[in-house]
């Protein structure tokens, strides 16, 4: 079956704007993560959504947000673009959501630069 | 490809050695404990987890150990390959909580 997709690879915005990005799950799966990954930080959790509802949130500014569609397709938005948001933003599907024993599945990420 | 961490520890052997990989973890809650691999310009890819009442589990060519003494993981990897380089995550998670990463470390296979 197919993977977790996001679009589009890569971007490029300017400090001020807002961006948008997309995750298409794997078909049956219920849960989608969004995280940061960035060379200074590594991986950070952004958020969860489970059945169209935030589930769980990380540490970052409400400039970061998400949403869930009923078909599990996900969308993350953040605004106001600082260059530190310059990272690569990986999208995990699951069967059930985060937590023990449920294993994620990750695409191959949406490289985004800040100028 | 795109450059996952410009300042990770390093690891480098020979093709056909066995690999050890560590990795401190950070809460004595986790109850789950997983190995990620990712390769230039892909997402992480699951290799192998273990739960907090197993302190060891093999898979094809791979090995987790877990010591909730000192909360350490480690991934060894047998006969490794060229297709292994790669960046290694070690991650964590209890309960209904967000998966926790450590920083990772980049594998480099010398043929």
């Amino acid at each position: 079956k197919a993977g977790v997709t996001q679009t589009p690879r890569y971007l490029i915005k300017t400090r001020g704007q807002q961006v948008t990005l997309s995750c298409s799950p794997i078909s049956g799966h219920r849960s989608v993560s969004w995280y940061q990954q960035t060379p200074g930080q590594g991986l950070q959790f952004l958020f969860e959504y489970f059945s169209e509802t935030q589930r769980n949130k990380g540490n970052f500014p409400g400039r970061f947000s998400g949403r869930q569609f009923s078909n599990s397709r996900s969308e993350m938005n953040v605004s106001t673009l600082e260059l530190g948001d310059s990272a690569l933003y990986l999208c995990a599907s699951s069967v059930s959501g985060t937590g023990s024993y449920n294993e994620q599945f990750f695409g191959p990420g949406t490289r985004l630069t800040v100028l | 490809g795109e450059s996952v961490g410009l300042h990770l520890p390093t690891l480098s052997v020979q093709e056909g050695d066995n690999s050890i990989i560590n990795c401190a973890y950070s809460n004595s809650a986790s109850d789950y404990f997983i190995w990620y691999k990712q390769e230039s310009g892909k997402g992480p890819q699951f290799i192998i987890d273990i739960r907090s009442n197993m302190d060891k589990r093999q898979g094809q060519r791979v090995t987790v150990l877990l010591n909730k003494t000192v909360k350490h993981l480690s991934l060894q990897i047998a006969a490794t390959q060229p297709g292994d380089s790669a960046v290694y995550f070690c991650a964590e998670c209890s309960g209904n909580t967000p998966l926790v990463f450590g920083k990772g470390t980049r594998l480099s296979v010398i043929a």
